[in-house]
């Protein structure tokens, strides 16, 4: 079975540019989960999609940051116009049935913006 | 306010000793924990969890230990192996489908 898939792994782009992050869940799983860590600090939550919904939203730190799941599949995170402190590494989860399970993360996409 | 987090962001441990790293956790409606291992340049990987009903649980060279009245949670490993070096989280939830994590703990073997 194939793993959480992110693409690109690594990012550099410079201030006030856009960038599009993409995360491929495991097949059949309708819980996927952005999360992204900073700085070396804690890993936060970003948000949550059950299928092509927005479940939970509230960790998106602005509007520069959209993110879309069209078709209950595949999802990407868009930062537009990044800035400095975007720079950090993105995680996406997926998990089958809510969260007695665990997620399983991606290898992340480490982000740094110039 | 709503936060886990790690009393040291960094341990050195000799090989083939145990490693006890502490979490506290502030959320008391918190029920399920999960402790991740990240090595670098990959993503969290689930080790072990415990609900709130239970106060230890094992697995393969690790147990996880809770203590719901100090809001404390802690992860032992056993024998320390030189793979075992990695940032370990600790992360908890209260039911509303997301976990919250904390600032992690670098783990270091000694040779």
């Amino acid at each position: 079975e194939a793993g959480v898939t992110q693409f690109p792994s690594h990012s550099v782009i410079e201030k006030g540019q856009t960038v599009t992050l993409r995360c491929d869940p495991i097949s059949g799983h309708d819980n996927l989960y952005w999360y992204r860590r900073v700085m070396g600090k804690e890993i936060k939550f970003l948000l949550h999609f059950v299928k092509e919904s927005k479940q939970d939203e509230s960790g998106m730190p602005n509007n520069r940051f959209l993110a879309e799941r069209t078709g209950g599949t595949y999802s990407t995170l868009k930062v537009q116009p990044a800035e400095l402190e975007d720079s950090g590494v993105y995680f996406c989860a997926s998990s089958q049935a809510g969260r007695d399970y665990g997620y399983t993360f991606g290898s992340g996409t480490r982000l740094t913006v110039v | 306010g709503e936060s886990v987090g790690l009393h040291l962001p960094t341990l050195s441990v000799q090989e083939g000793d145990n490693s006890i790293i502490n979490c506290a956790y502030s959320n008391s409606a918190s029920d399920y924990f999960i402790w991740y291992k990240q090595e670098s340049g990959k993503g969290p990987q689930f080790i072990i969890d415990i609900r709130s009903n239970m106060d230890k649980r094992q697995g393969q060279r690790v147990t996880v230990l809770l203590n719901k009245t100090v809001k404390h949670l802690s992860l032992q490993i056993a024998a320390t192996q030189p793979g075992d070096s990695a940032v370990y989280f600790c992360a908890e939830n209260a039911g509303d489908d997301k976990i919250i994590f904390g600032k992690g703990t670098r783990l270091h073997i000694l040779p």
